[in-house]
């Protein structure tokens, strides 16, 4: 089975700090994603990544920048918290190889800034 | 511009009863594919179903049924004898455009389903 990890399920952060949210994939998938969602507006896409230290921008970047310095890790940085980032964050991963293209979903960090 | 709908913000179903969950898109791309996903109360996605735009026949698993109609742009999800487990949070998604890589969500329906 695929399995996708979040460092964290809960995370409180103060308003001006760095915060890093990590995600591991065991299953050697190339591509990796970060969603935040939001009651009412579903899933929106932060940042991608197709390949080692590749990335692409998704529908809402900014405000958040993201890591892949390896294959099985992604990292989704918000360099100065805000309370409007308050949000529950899911990282994803996907295989080229399989017709599909599904993504396998981590459990989420639910993320309060104050 | 890529777009998925679900009309249906909150649906209820009786235990071992068939519910369909509304999802209709829309992309001017001939290639894409729809899938479906559930989201318990705990948080993670869960993989459901996948149906390709050029697929003849519409995608099964299990109690899972995807209703297909292409002119319509339509793509239901059919969930046969329903269980208290599929209590959760149901979002419908596509891929086009040219990218394997993006998924567009809908804004999801909320199903309960009653003992």
């Amino acid at each position: 089975d695929v399995k996708v990890t979040q460092s964290s399920r809960y995370l409180v952060k103060r308003t001006g700090e760095k915060v890093f949210l990590e995600c591991v994939q065991d299953m050697d998938h190339e591509n990796m994603f970060w969603y935040r969602q939001d009651p009412g507006l579903g899933l929106r896409l932060i940042y991608f990544s197709y390949d080692v230290k590749m990335k692409e921008k998704g529908d809402i970047p900014e405000g958040y920048s993201v890591s892949r310095e390896k294959k099985e890790r992604f990292s989704l940085i918000l360099e100065s918290a805000s309370t409007n980032q308050t949000s529950m964050y899911l990282c994803a991963s996907s295989n080229p190889g399989q017709p599909s293209y599904e993504q396998y979903f981590g459990p989420g960090t639910r993320l309060t800034v104050t | 511009a890529q777009k998925i709908t679900q009309t249906q913000p909150g649906m209820f179903v009786q235990e071992k009863e068939a519910v369909t969950l509304d999802c209709t898109y829309d992309t001017s791309d001939p290639s894409y594919g729809l899938f479906w996903y559930k989201q318990p109360s705990s948080g993670e996605m869960i993989f459901l179903i996948y149906q390709g735009s050029y697929d003849q026949q519409n995608a099964t698993e299990g109690r899972y049924s995807l209703n297909f109609q292409k002119a319509r742009k339509s793509a239901n999800l059919v969930i046969s004898a329903s269980q208290l487990g599929d209590s959760a949070m149901y979002f419908c998604a596509m891929k086009s455009g040219g990218s394997n890589y993006k998924l567009t969500f809908g804004k999801g329906t909320l199903l309960t389903v009653n003992p």
